[in-house]
């Protein structure tokens, strides 16, 4: 069965660090989402692409956060310098277009910063 | 943008009884829900999901219901077992953005 694919699993890194997650989504699909969830909350969007551009990234912090999606299909998301309330989990999700079609989710990444 | 409440937080339910987990969203435009459920340590997994043209829709022991006018949708789960205790995240599309409710965290007790 097809599945979004999110590296590392668990990641700790120091404050004032680059840190960097990759994700690689269901082959076919156009849509990637990159969501934040801090514990005991719903994932919060933080950028959006279709295909190569990006559609969405009104809540991405872009004075340290960066996504790129360069040839339409897997998808980095660094930070540079992390803080400590980015410990969260970062979780990625594709979908084949928009509108009515399921988003997958990966298993995500859970960064701890220290 | 689009702005998604979810109630109640917690819900704890005997084994066997039903749950019921409920939505309001804010954007009239929406025109997609669907309902995620998330174990610990994983990612979220679709459940069930309904489109604005429909009011229920039920699969097995789940079942949603959607409410346009009121801009509310309900999430239904009858017979409840120890497995179906889980956080359950409610969500609604408005254009190509997808936007989550805060979870409810459910408990079956046996």
């Amino acid at each position: 069965e097809a599945e979004v694919a999110q590296s590392p699993r668990y990641k700790i890194t120091e404050k004032s660090q680059a840190v960097a997650f990759w994700c690689d989504p269901i082959s076919g699909h156009a849509t990637l989402y990159w969501y934040r969830q801090i514990l005991g909350q719903g994932p919060e969007l933080l950028v959006q692409f279709q295909d190569e551009s990006v559609v969405d990234d009104s809540q991405l912090p872009k004075d340290r956060f960066s996504a790129e999606r360069l040839k339409g299909v897997d998808s980095t998301l660094k930070i540079q310098p992390a803080e400590l309330g980015d410990s969260a989990m970062y979780l990625c999700a594709s979908s084949f277009r928009g509108g009515y079609t399921e988003a997958f989710f990966g298993q995500g990444t859970r960064l701890t910063v220290v | 943008g689009e702005n998604v409440e979810q109630h109640p937080s917690t819900l704890s339910v005997q084994e066997g009884d039903s749950a019921v987990i409920k939505c309001t969203y804010s954007d009239s435009a929406s025109n997609y829900f669907p309902w995620y459920k998330q174990e610990l340590g994983k990612g979220p997994q679709l459940i069930i999901d309904i489109r604005s043209n429909v009011g229920e829709k039920k699969d097995q022991r789940i079942a949603v219901t959607l409410n346009k006018t009121a801009k509310h949708f309900s999430l239904h789960i009858t017979e409840t077992q120890p497995e179906d205790s889980a956080v359950y995240f409610c969500a609604a599309r408005v254009g190509e953005a997808l936007n989550f409710g805060k979870g409810t965290s459910l408990l079956v007790t046996p």
